[in-house]
């Protein structure tokens, strides 16, 4: 068990529709990240949040968002949701502001099956 | 540009055997991390091993230890002794610099079957 936990296990939902992806990291870490592992795009890196700021952006698309809340867990908002969107999605957490060598520690994920 | 390349798709070895699974990166950034993690069939990603690139000795924890080549800019994962609950999908992951997107860059992984 990482510590980073993750809800929900299984989403199903229809093409057009809104999910809400919820994630509390590890406690002391103040950094959050999402990532998507889909099978033609491996692992992805999305959004990172640094203790309630965003820090950096990947191939987040625009359908997508994401925040930090004050007590450190974080949510990853998909809307207009289509059938690409289907994958694994992480969380990840670190203490944060120690650079390359800071491990990730992964959350169990959310499986989202947009049919 | 792929910075993270791991050639082998999948591995089939015996139980008890060594394996070794392979990691090239690519970066002009002299400080960057190396990371290899595991996912079994069920999902979860679990973090094993970490090299730094100024570390002077490759990592070890337990049976897992890394082979890291920093001229031929290589990091590959050395399993000893397998075990039937080795078989996952296998990452090889980098993180670069201080600044900037502290992201993790992964490998395309490699599938590990480990046979009785």
């Amino acid at each position: 068990d990482s510590g980073v936990t993750q809800t929900p296990k299984h989403l199903i939902t229809a093409t057009g529709q809104r999910v809400t992806l919820r994630c509390s990291p590890r406690s002391g870490d103040l950094s959050v990240y999402w990532y998507q592992q889909s099978l033609d795009q491996g692992l992805q890196f999305l959004i990172q949040y640094y203790n309630g700021e965003e820090r950096a952006k990947g191939n987040i698309l625009e359908r997508f968002s994401a925040q930090q809340f004050p007590d450190l867990h974080s949510e990853l908002n998909l809307s207009s949701l289509e059938l690409g969107d289907s994958a694994l999605y992480f969380c990840a957490s670190s203490v944060g502001g120690r650079g390359a060598g800071e491990t990730q520690y992964f959350g169990p994920g959310t499986r989202l099956l947009v049919l | 540009a792929q910075k993270i390349t791991q050639t082998q798709p999948g591995m089939f070895v015996q139980e008890k055997e060594a394996v070794t699974l392979d990691c090239t990166y690519d970066t002009s950034d002299p400080s960057y991390g190396l990371f290899w993690y595991k996912q079994p069939s069920s999902g979860e990603m679990i973090f094993l091993i970490y090299q730094g690139s100024y570390d002077q000795q490759n990592a070890t924890e337990g049976r897992y230890s890394l082979n890291f080549q920093k001229a031929r800019k290589s990091a590959n994962l050395v399993i000893s002794a397998s075990q039937l609950g080795d078989s996952a999908m296998y990452f090889c992951a980098m993180r670069e610099g201080f600044q900037g997107a502290q992201k993790l860059v992964f490998g395309q992984g490699t599938r590990l079957t480990i046979n009785p």
